[in-house]
């Protein structure tokens, strides 16, 4: 079965300073899909960034970008100019490519992140 | 386009009551899931469904039920509500077609505390 660890429950960064979320995964498969969504005190939960495993090139939206370590099926997520509505709960997730696991995703626990003045 | 919607928001229950979370999409997508979520635990998979008439159970699906009779509604019910069942519940779907490359569609959550 796969999983998904983060090992940091709780983080903080400075406004406009750089912080990277970690993210390790284990999985048998070679093609698959991660995902980090953020979730604001709102409780909604929002897509930030994807990224494919077969695509070498690390994914960027904007101020997120990813780090992506396929042989060391790590996955990081760092944010860049941080800003006060960046403070939420961010989750790391799996996803395997083929439809016969239903496409389920796999959660990991969790980072909070803390943006200060 | 209302996307993902659950009701209700908000529920406090008896231990011992029952009662159904209600969600509903209008995206036409095959696949759907609940989940709940646990401070300190991520989110685990109750059930999911991949298609009207078909479910089957996640990581955690002891004392809840789900059915599917139509592609719009994927109902959670919950029999014999026990504290341990206080949580977070989100509903979720997804299209099947190339449906691994893109995240789920979530609803906004219910909060639901067991007294």
């Amino acid at each position: 079965a796969q999983t998904v660890t983060q090992s940091q429950p709780e983080m903080s960064v400075q406004e406009a300073e750089t912080v990277t979320l970690s993210c390790t995964y284990d999985t048998s498969e070679s093609d698959y899909y991660l995902f980090w969504y953020k979730q604001p005190p709102s409780r909604q939960m929002i897509l930030v960034i994807r990224q494919e495993a077969y695509k070498q090139q690390n994914a960027t939206e904007n101020r997120f970008s990813v780090n992506f370590q396929k042989a060391a099926k790590s996955f990081s997520l760092k944010i860049s100019d941080s800003q006060l509505g960046d403070a939420a709960m961010y989750f790391c997730a799996y996803r395997a490519s083929y439809t016969g696991t239903a496409s389920k995703l796999t959660f990991g626990t969790g980072t909070r992140l803390q943006v200060t003045l | 386009n209302a996307g993902v919607t659950q009701t209700p928001k908000f529920r406090i229950l008896k231990i011992g009551q029952s009662m159904t979370l209600q969600c509903t999409q209008d995206m036409n997508h095959n696949y759907m899931y609940w989940y709940r979520q646990d401070p300190g635990m991520g989110l685990k998979l109750i059930y999911y469904s991949v298609g009207a008439g078909i479910t089957d159970k996640g990581e955690v699906p002891n004392g809840y039920n789900v059915s599917r009779s139509t592609t719009e509604d994927f109902p959670l019910r919950l029999e014999l509500a026990a504290p341990s069942q206080t949580s977070v519940y989100f509903c979720a779907s997804s299209e099947r077609v190339l449906a691994s490359r893109y995240g789920y569609t979530f609803g906004s959550g219910t909060r639901l505390t067991v007294v």
